[in-house]
């Protein structure tokens, strides 16, 4: 049984940073990949970016240039998202979700974490 | 602005059957594989078709999908109040190397 937890609930301060962990049970972690989406308040979903733990490559949508590190620990199953320089437009539910096939063109999530709640207010 | 392009809502009664459309471009939906996903109040979204019609285990067959040229399509049949929910679609687009969702459609049963 694949399940995805996530840390908890962050509140944070315009500029400063935030780091949100997704660890991973059943499956073979390494063989697929995490990605991270995110949901502001009363919006739809945006794909904030990936990783495939084994190769430890990871990718992010443009928005987030420079802001964004995903990053995987394969010791402990766990990927990490960092978001840096923080404003109240990040104030958000983020989401891990589990692509099954890093390899293929067209990904898919097919197991999700329980979403961490980042407010950003000063 | 979502490039991909779904009803902001749909409604249908109980029993009844309902489409949600996603209207894409030849970039994403007309060359790769669409996923949709249900979101339920205050959950997070669940995988319900991948690959334009395939469902996971678990999930009914009242649920179906398809696909042609850069539209694809989310059917669901004998609906039921717990079908209530937010829906997206979702693909990979080759010419900006992301993952996107369509904007959501809110089903009122």
């Amino acid at each position: 049984q694949v399940q995805l937890v996530q840390s908890g609930a962050e509140v944070k301060s315009p500029g400063s940073s935030v780091k949100v962990s997704c660890k991973a049970s059943g499956g073979t972690f390494s063989s697929y990949a995490i990605n991270w989406v995110r949901q502001a308040p009363g919006q739809g979903l945006e794909w904030m970016g990936g990783i495939i733990p084994i190769l430890g490559t990871a990718n992010h949508a443009q928005d987030f240039q420079g802001r964004v590190t995903i990053t995987a620990d394969e010791s402990t199953n766990t990927v990490y998202m960092d978001l840096s320089s923080l404003r109240s437009e990040d104030t958000a539910v983020y989401y891990c979700a589990r692509d099954p096939n890093p390899y293929s063109t067209s990904p898919y999530f097919d197991h999700w974490g329980q979403g961490t709640l980042v407010t950003v207010s000063s | 602005q979502s490039v991909l392009t779904q009803p902001p809502s749909v409604s249908a009664a109980p029993g009844q059957k309902v489409t949600i459309s996603c209207s894409g471009s030849r970039s994403n939906v007309g060359n790769r594989y669409v996923s949709w996903y249900q979101q339920l109040p205050g959950t997070a979204p669940k995988l319900l078709i991948y690959e334009n019609n395939k469902r996971p285990s678990g999930i009914p067959d009242r649920f179906s999908g398809s696909k042609s040229g850069t539209s694809a399509t989310l059917g669901i049949t004998g609906l039921q109040t717990g079908d209530e929910a937010e829906y997206y679609c979702g693909t990979w687009d080759r010419s900006l190397s992301v993952w996107m969702f369509g904007g959501g459609t809110k089903l009122t049963v």
